[in-house]
C-alpha cells in the first residue's frame, strides 16, 4: 500500500539556518503531496501541497517540489525562525476522491536564537 | 477562513465508558474523516464519511467505532467502551468536493484520556 518515510527528528537548528527535512513516498497511483504543521499544542495545518510532477509548493518561506522520478517532496526552507518550531509531517493522497491522507511519523523541528 | 471545529477540546473518561467526539465540518466539504494521534506519534487514519455511508476504514476502526452525521452539520465519532489506549488527540477533517486536488482542512482536535 502507499506509505510516507520521513527523516528521523528531532532536528534541531540555529535561527537563520538552512533547514532540510526529507520525505519520499510509495504510491499505487499519482499521488497529491502535502506537507502539514503542527504547532505545540494545536492541530494540523496544512502547509503547501503540490499535485503534479515539478510543482513547487511555497507558503510563509517554506518550498516543496514534487519530484516524480525520486519519489519525494523534501521540504526546505533558506532561513528558519524560532516561531517554525513545530513537528511536520509529510503526506500524500490519492487522486481518486475521498481518498484518505496517509502520513509520514513526523519530524520535529527546534530552532533556538 | 472556514473552520472545521471540534468539541469538546479535552475529555476525560473512565475505561469501559462511551465517548462522543463531535465536529462540525466546512458546510460545503463532502468528505469526512476522522483521524487520531497517539501522544508522540504518528497521524493515523480512522475512518472516512461520503454521502451518509463509511466509503474507507482503518483497521484500528473496529466494531467499537462508529460515526454519524446525523443532522446536516454534525459528524459524530463515538466509542462504545473505552480502552486505555484509545487515549489521544483526534482530529476531524474535512475535504471540499474537487477532492483531488485540495488538501483536508483539520479540527483543533480532541484530546481523549481514558483512565
Amino acid at each position: 500500500g502507499d506509505s510516507v518515510t520521513q527523516m528521523e527528528g528531532p532536528v534541531t537548528l540555529s535561527e537563520e539556518a538552512f533547514l532540510t527535512i526529507n520525505c519520499t513516498y510509495t504510491a499505487t497511483g499519482y499521488p497529491s503531496l502535502f506537507w502539514y504543521v503542527q504547532y505545540p499544542g494545536e492541530g494540523l495545518q496544512l502547509l503547501l501541497k503540490a499535485t503534479k510532477a515539478d510543482d513547487k509548493g511555497s507558503n510563509k518561506g517554506f518550498e516543496a517540489t514534487y519530484r516524480k522520478e525520486t519519489t519525494s517532496f523534501h521540504l526546505e526552507k533558506g532561513s528558519v525562525q524560532v516561531s517554525d518550531s513545530a513537528v511536520y509531517f509529510c503526506a500524500l493522497s490519492e487522486k481518486q476522491a475521498g481518498t484518505a491522507l496517509i502520513f509520514g511519523k513526523g519530524t520535529t523541528l527546534s530552532v533556538s536564537s | 477562513e472556514p473552520e472545521v471545529t471540534q468539541t469538546p477540546s479535552h475529555q476525560v473518561t473512565q475505561m469501559g465508558q462511551e465517548v462522543i467526539l463531535r465536529c462540525v465540518p466546512i458546510s460545503n466539504h463532502l468528505y469526512f474523516y476522522w483521524y487520531r494521534q497517539i501522544l508522540g506519534q504518528k497521524v493515523e487514519f480512522l475512518v472516512s464519511f461520503y454521502n451518509n455511508e463509511i466509503s474507507e476504514k482503518s483497521e484500528i476502526f473496529d466494531d467499537q467505532f462508529s460515526v454519524e452525521r446525523p443532522d446536516g452539520s454534525n459528524f459524530t465519532l463515538k466509542i462504545r467502551s473505552t480502552k486505555l489506549e484509545d487515549s489521544a488527540m483526534y482530529f476531524c477533517a474535512s475535504r471540499p468536493p474537487r477532492t483531488a486536488l485540495y488538501g483536508y482542512t483539520f479540527g483543533s482536535g480532541t484530546r481523549l484520556t481514558v483512565v
